[in-house]
C-alpha cells in the first residue's frame, strides 16, 4: 500500500523568509512524487517531479524538493516566499505498476505574511 | 492545445436529480481520472481510466458511473444526486506514470 503524508495542514512565513513544507511517503516500490499547487478557486498546477533521476529537484517559481529515500521524504523549499506563493499545495505520489495508483496527501495551507 | 476542459464550472442540483460533468483532453493521453476535493481531505479518486473503452474505479465510486467511449473524453455521471455530493469536481489526464493535468474544476451544490 501506498500513501503520503503531508505533516502539516498550515503554514505560516513572512514575506522574504524560507519556506518549508513536509511530505511523507510510503510505498513498496519506487515511487514517483510531485508537488502541486492550488491558489483559491483554481485548479492543480504542477510545480516539480521526482522520477528517479536527481534527488534534488528544481521547479518553477524558485521552489525546490529534496528526495530523501532513507527518510522516506520529499520536502517543498524555497528560499524566499512571495506574497503571490500563498495557496495550497499538495504532495503526489504515483506508484509505477499495472496501473497508475494515485495518492494525494491532505494539503498545506501556505499564508504568508506581509 | 486546450489541455482537459471541464463543464459546467458550476452547477445546482436538487436531490435526486441526474447530471453529466463533462471532460475532454486534446494531449492524446491515455490516462483519465476524475477526483472530488472537500475541505481539508485532498483530492479522492472516484474512477479512471487507462485508455478508450478501459475504467475502474478509484477510493470513492459510490454515486457515480463514468465511461470512456474515445480517448479524448471521460464524463462522469451521477445519477441521484444527494447532498454528500457537494464537491468540487476536477478531471485530470495524463501519459503514463508522469504528472497529471487538470481541469478547472466543477463546483457543484447538492440542495
Amino acid at each position: 500500500a501506498q500513501s503520503v503524508t503531508q505533516l502539516d495542514s498550515h503554514v505560516s512565513v513572512s514575506e522574504g523568509t524560507p519556506v518549508l513544507l513536509r511530505c511523507n511517503y510510503s510505498s513498496s516500490y519506487s515511487p514517483s512524487l510531485f508537488w502541486y499547487v492550488q491558489h483559491p478557486n483554481k485548479g492543480l498546477q504542477l510545480l516539480l517531479k521526482y522520477t528517479s533521476a536527481a534527488t534534488l529537484v528544481k521547479g518553477i517559481n524558485g521552489f525546490e524538493a529534496e528526495f530523501k529515500k532513507s527518510e522516506t521524504s520529499f520536502h517543498l523549499t524555497k528560499p524566499s516566499a512571495h506574497m503571490s506563493d500563498a495557496a495550497e499545495y499538495f504532495c503526489v505520489v504515483i506508484l509505477s505498476g499495472g496501473y497508475q495508483k494515485v495518492t494525494f496527501g491532505t494539503g498545506t495551507k501556505l499564508q504568508v505574511i506581509p | 492545445n486546450a489541455g482537459v476542459t471541464q463543464t459546467p464550472k458550476f452547477r445546482i442540483l436538487k436531490i435526486g436529480q441526474s447530471m453529466t460533468l463533462q471532460c475532454t483532453q486534446d494531449m492524446n493521453h491515455n490516462y483519465m481520472y476524475w477526483y472530488r476535493q472537500d475541505p481539508g481531505m485532498g483530492l479522492k479518486l472516484i474512477y479512471y481510466s487507462v485508455g478508450a473503452g478501459i475504467t475502474d474505479k478509484g477510493e470513492v465510486p459510490n454515486g457515480y458511473n463514468v465511461s470512456r467511449s474515445t480517448t479524448e473524453d471521460f464524463p462522469l455521471r451521477l445519477e441521484l444526486a444527494a447532498p454528500s455530493q457537494t464537491s468540487v469536481y476536477f478531471c485530470a489526464s495524463s501519459y503514463s506514470r508522469t504528472e497529471s493535468f487538470f481541469g478547472q474544476g466543477t463546483r457543484l451544490t447538492v440542495v
